[in-house]
C-alpha cells in the first residue's frame, strides 16, 4: 500500500530548514529515502531500519517512528543542490517498496 | 562503474505493437525490479525478481511480462502495447531484500501512441 507523502510541494529560501513526512497504514519494517532531480534516475539518501532509529548525512537527517508507522526527512540549511523530488519507499515485510507519490522541493537564490 | 543500464533509453510505438526493454546491472545483485513513474504518480512497481529464474508481480503488472534467464539481466516485454503503458519505466537492483539500497538505471522513456 503507497504510503502518504507531504507536503506535496514546498519552496525554500537557501538556507532554510524543511521536513517531509511519510506515513504508512500498514506496520513499517524500514524506510527508504530517495531524491530524484528533473529527468534523471532516483537517487538512495538513506535506510531507516526498525528500532526508531535517526540517520544523518551531511546537513539531510531522517528519523523513524515504527509506532507511528511514521518517517521525517529533515533538511537544514536547504542548499540550490537540494532541489529535486524526494519519495519515501517503505518496507512492510516483504521484498519490495511501496513508493510514496513524493515531494517536491524547490529551492530558491 | 556502470551500475544499472537500462536500454533503449527512448522508444515511440504503435498501439498493438510489442517490445522489451532491457535491465542490466554488474553489482551482483540478487534483486531486480521494474517501475513505471507517471507524473504525481510517484514509482509503481510492476514486478520484481529475487533471484536468477524467479519473477514475481508487483503493484501493476496487468500488460507485462519478465523474465529473469540469467542473473545480471531482467527484460520487461510488452505484448501488445497500449496508449495507457506511455510512461518512464526505471529499472532498480539490490543486494538482497527491502532493507538494502535500490540503484535505479537512467529509465526509458516509452511513448505509445
Amino acid at each position: 500500500q503507497q504510503p502518504v507523502q507531504s507536503p506535496q510541494a514546498v519552496i525554500l529560501r537557501e538556507g532554510e530548514d524543511a521536513v517531509i513526512n511519510c506515513s504508512s497504514s500498514k506496520a513499517l519494517y524500514s524506510v527508504h529515502w530517495y531524491r530524484q532531480k528533473h529527468g534523471e534516475a532516483p537517487v538512495f539518501l538513506m535506510i531507516l531500519l526498525k528500532g526508531g532509529e535517526q540517520k544523518g548525512h551531511d546537513k539531510i537527517s531522517a528519523s523513524f517512528n515504527e509506532k507511528k508507522q511514521q518517517s521525517s526527512l529533515y533538511l537544514t540549511a536547504s542548499q540550490l543542490s537540494y532541489s529535486g523530488t524526494y519519495f519515501c519507499g517503505t518496507e512492510n515485510a516483504g521484498y519490495a517498496l511501496n513508493f510514496g507519490k513524493g515531494t517536491s522541493l524547490l529551492v530558491t537564490p | 562503474n556502470a551500475g544499472v543500464t537500462q536500454t533503449p533509453k527512448f522508444r515511440v510505438l504503435k498501439t498493438g505493437q510489442s517490445m522489451t526493454l532491457l535491465c542490466a546491472q554488474d553489482m551482483n545483485h540478487e534483486y531486480m525490479y521494474w517501475y513505471r513513474q507517471d507524473p504525481g504518480m510517484g514509482l509503481r512497481l510492476i514486478h520484481y525478481s529475487v533471484g536468477e529464474g524467479t519473477t514475481a508481480k508487483g503493484e501493476v503488472p496487468d500488460g507485462y511480462n519478465v523474465s529473469r534467464l540469467k542473473k545480471q539481466n531482467f527484460l520487461l516485454g510488452l505484448e501488445s502495447a497500449a496508449p495507457s503503458q506511455t510512461s518512464v519505466y526505471f529499472c532498480a537492483s539490490s543486494y538482497s531484500s527491502g532493507r538494502q539500497p535500490q540503484h535505479f538505471g537512467d529509465g526509458t522513456r516509452l511513448s505509445i501512441l
